[in-house]
Formats: structure tokens, sequence, C-alpha cells
């Protein structure tokens, strides 16, 4: 069966403190892997699409990286304006989306 | 690039009153449009796909008499709440795109409160 896990759940994290949230899938046929970022009262925010495991993307602090298993979205040194909940979406034979990890950037 | 406008943001209303939420894809011809339905804290919930000139598939447990979708060209679809009742309060928000394995992109949500 086809799913998609995000974790953490929620993340709380120091301003300069490094760190990776994770999005596991099981996809038949997979035609990409679509990471999001939405805040409040908004919609999700295009950040990367990821469609060969060993592919790599860059947006200033965020890295995206995949696997055959996962993705990682690695944040270096965040800032509070990087607090938003992170979304993973992949599109196999559907498209699914992962319920996202909270983070919160504290100054 | 890819921009995509909803509208309106909220929208405030009587139990009863239908509503209709527009979404455009300003900048690219989206051959697929998505509504979904987010509820506070929780993922987006999709409801229905339409592609352009066809009938919108709804997913199971959306009535289609009771949102009604049109998607009548490459750049507009429409959502229609029809006679909304306050269960249907919720945060609506619609994607497009231009073919399956190209990213969604996403207007900024309708917000929907039913007196």
């Amino acid at each position: 069966e086809d799913q998609v896990t995000q974790s953490p759940e929620a993340l709380r994290l120091q301003e300069g403190e490094s760190s990776s949230l994770n999005c596991s899938y099981t996809v038949s046929g997979l035609r990409g892997l679509f990471w999001y970022r939405q805040d409040p009262g908004k919609g999700p925010e295009f950040l990367f699409t990821l469609y060969s495991a060993g592919e790599e993307k860059e947006k200033e602090r965020l890295k995206a990286t995949l696997t055959k298993k996962e993705s990682f979205l690695h944040i270096t040194a965040p800032k509070p304006e990087d607090s938003a909940t992170y979304l993973c979406a992949v599109q196999g034979n559907q498209f699914y989306f992962g319920t996202g990890t909270s983070l919160t950037v504290i100054p | 690039g890819a921009v995509v406008s909803q509208h309106p943001s909220r929208v405030i209303c009587k139990s009863g009153t239908s509503v209709k939420i527009e979404c455009r894809s300003l900048d690219f011809q989206a051959t697929t449009m998505f509504w979904y339905r987010q509820f506070p804290k929780q993922s987006l919930m999709l409801m229905a796909t339409s592609n352009e000139g066809s009938k919108a598939t709804y997913e199971q447990g959306v009535e289609k008499d009771k949102f009604l979708i049109n998607h009548a060209s490459l750049t507009l679809s429409t959502l229609t709440v029809t006679s909304a009742h306050p269960e249907d309060s919720s945060f609506y928000i619609c994607s497009a795109r231009v073919s399956n394995n190209q990213p969604q992109h996403f207007g900024d949500g309708t917000r929907l409160s039913i007196l």
C-alpha cells in the first residue's frame, strides 16, 4: 500500500541549530517527490522536486535529498523566519501528502 | 512563475447560501486542478481532481452534488459549495499543475465560515 510518513511531527530548534526532517515513502512507480512549506492560513509554497535516488536540490538554507525509500530536508543554521510546517508529497499512481513537520525556530 | 490565484480569501455567510470559489493559474496552463480541504493542524485532504473539459473525479466520501466543480478552461476552475451549512466551514485550497510529474502549485486558500 502506498504511503508517506513524515517525522518528527514537531521540531523546535534554536536559531542556528541545524537539523533534518524526514519523509519516508512507499509508492509504486515514483514520478516525483515534492517538498512544500506552509505558513498558517496560507496554501503550501512549492520548494523542491526530486525525481531519482541520489538527486539533491538546494535553496538558501534548505537542501533536499532523495534515496529509494526516503527524502531528507536539511535546514542549515535556521532563522526564526524558517518557522513553518514542511510538507512532503509523492506522485506515484496517485498523489499523496505526508502529515507534515511543524518547525519552530527560537531566536 | 507558477502562480495560482484563489478568490475570495475569506467568506462569511448564512446557512443555506451557495458559495463559489475561483482558482486561476496566472502564468501557466494547468491540465489538472485539485481541490483540497484542510482542518486545523491537519494535512490537506483531497476532495476532487478536475481535468479541463472533463467531469471532476471526487474522492470517496465527498458529495459531488454538494461540491460542484467546473474546470472550464486551462486556467480556471471553480468550486461551488451548494446550500452551505456550518459543518462545511473549513479552509479550502486549490492547486494546479501542468503534468503529472510536475509539482502542484497552490493558491492561498479560502477560509469559509458558515453562520
